[in-house]
Order: C-alpha cells, then sequence, then structure tokens
C-alpha cells in the first residue's frame, strides 16, 4: 500500500520568492515514481515533474524542482521565482514502477502568490 | 491530437437514476483510469484498466461499473446514482511499462446527485 501526506493545507507566498511544497511519502514498492501536478482554478490537472526512485539527481523542470530524500521518504517541490500564475492547488502522488502503474495522491496544498 | 476527452463536462442526477461518463484518448495507451476528487480529498482511484478488455478495481469501487472494450475507450459507468456520488471525476492514461514521466489527464467531469 502506498501512502502520501502533504502537511501543508494553503500556503501565502510573496510574489518572486521561492516557495517549497512538503510532500512525505510511504512506499512498500522497491521501485516507484513521485509526481507532482498543479490543479488550477479551471481544474485541469497539469503534470509538472517526475522523480524516480532510483534517480541519483533531482529532478529539475523549468523552476520546478524536486528536492528528493529517499532515506526520510521526503519530496518535496520547489518552485523558483514564483509568479501570480502559480496560484493553484498542488497534489503530490506516487505510483509503482511495475505492473498496473496507478497513481495515489496526497490531499494537496493551496498556493497563493501574493503580488 | 486531442489527447484524453471526457464526456460530459457536467451533469446533473437525481438519486437512482444511472449514466455512463466516456473517456477517450488518441495516444494509443494501454493503461487508462478513473479517479473521482472531493474536496479536501485528493484524487483517489476508482477502476483502471491495463488493456483491452481487462478492468481492475481500485480504492473506492463500490457503486461504479467500468467497460474497456475497445483500446481508445474507457466507461465509468453509476447504475443506481446516490448523493455520496457528487464529485469531479478525472480519467487517465499512459503508456504501459516506461518511465512514468507523463499520465495524462482529461478535463474532467463534475457530477452532482440530488
Amino acid at each position: 500500500a502506498q501512502k502520501i501526506t502533504q502537511t501543508q493545507p494553503g500556503m501565502f507566498v510573496q510574489e518572486k520568492e521561492a516557495v517549497t511544497l512538503d510532500c512525505t511519502y510511504d512506499t512498500s514498492d522497491p521501485s516507484y515514481g513521485l509526481f507532482w501536478y498543479k490543479q488550477p482554478s479551471s481544474g485541469e490537472m497539469i503534470f509538472l515533474i517526475y522523480q524516480g526512485s532510483y534517480d541519483q539527481q533531482n529532478a529539475t523542470e523549468g523552476r520546478y524542482s524536486l528536492n528528493f530524500q529517499k532515506a526520510r521518504k521526503s519530496a518535496n517541490l520547489v518552485i523558483s521565482a514564483s509568479q501570480l500564475g502559480d496560484s493553484a492547488m498542488y497534489f503530490c502522488a506516487t505510483a509503482s514502477n511495475f505492473g498496473n502503474e496507478k497513481l495515489t495522491f496526497g490531499t494537496g496544498t493551496r498556493l497563493t502568490i501574493i503580488p | 491530437n486531442a489527447g484524453v476527452t471526457q464526456t460530459p463536462k457536467f451533469r446533473v442526477l437525481k438519486t437512482g437514476q444511472s449514466m455512463t461518463l466516456l473517456c477517450a484518448q488518441d495516444m494509443n495507451h494501454e493503461y487508462m483510469y478513473w479517479y473521482r476528487q472531493d474536496p479536501g480529498m485528493g484524487l483517489r482511484l476508482i477502476h483502471y484498466s491495463v488493456g483491452e478488455g481487462t478492468t481492475a478495481k481500485g480504492e473506492v469501487p463500490d457503486g461504479y461499473n467500468v467497460s474497456r472494450l475497445k483500446k481508445q475507450n474507457f466507461l465509468l459507468g453509476l447504475e443506481s446514482a446516490a448523493p455520496s456520488q457528487t464529485s469531479v471525476y478525472f480519467c487517465a492514461s499512459t503508456e504501459a511499462g516506461r518511465n512514468q514521466e507523463t499520465q495524462y489527464f482529461g478535463p474532467g467531469t463534475r457530477l452532482l446527485v440530488l
């Protein structure tokens, strides 16, 4: 069984500052992936970044980076130089790399960027 | 290239009515999923399919049935709708057996059961 914990229900951040969204996970799978999705007020799910459990380096995608600490079972999302358009719900998720690859999501963090 | 589409976008049902939600993908993906999203709960897996003609239960399957008669389509059925099934439903698809950089989501279907 897999579990994702996001302990920050909401965050307010000043525009242009960096922000870290916390995610801890629990899984018994030997190989797994960690994902972050963004859900703006329009409702669609937007894939942001992926980290494989055996990847040696932290994943980066533009202004997004994933701070992966395997021993701590932590996969925090870092957004550099935040923008007003970053205001949204952010979900952390995990899936086994074997078999059906279904995602288990956390409850999300609502990020609000203040001008 | 439409990606993942869902029909309808919004629906209101009365308790006890039935309906089918359609998910279609044009990426030739093997795996397809149905999730529901309730306030404060994140997304939870209802059913999924790892190929044409196959389906399996997810975390919250009760009250739903699914079918995958064609590779590109994944149908979610509610035989007798209940107010507890008021939710936003998302379909997703992904390739099988590859690194999971991308799981593609549809735009969602908002269902209200009165």
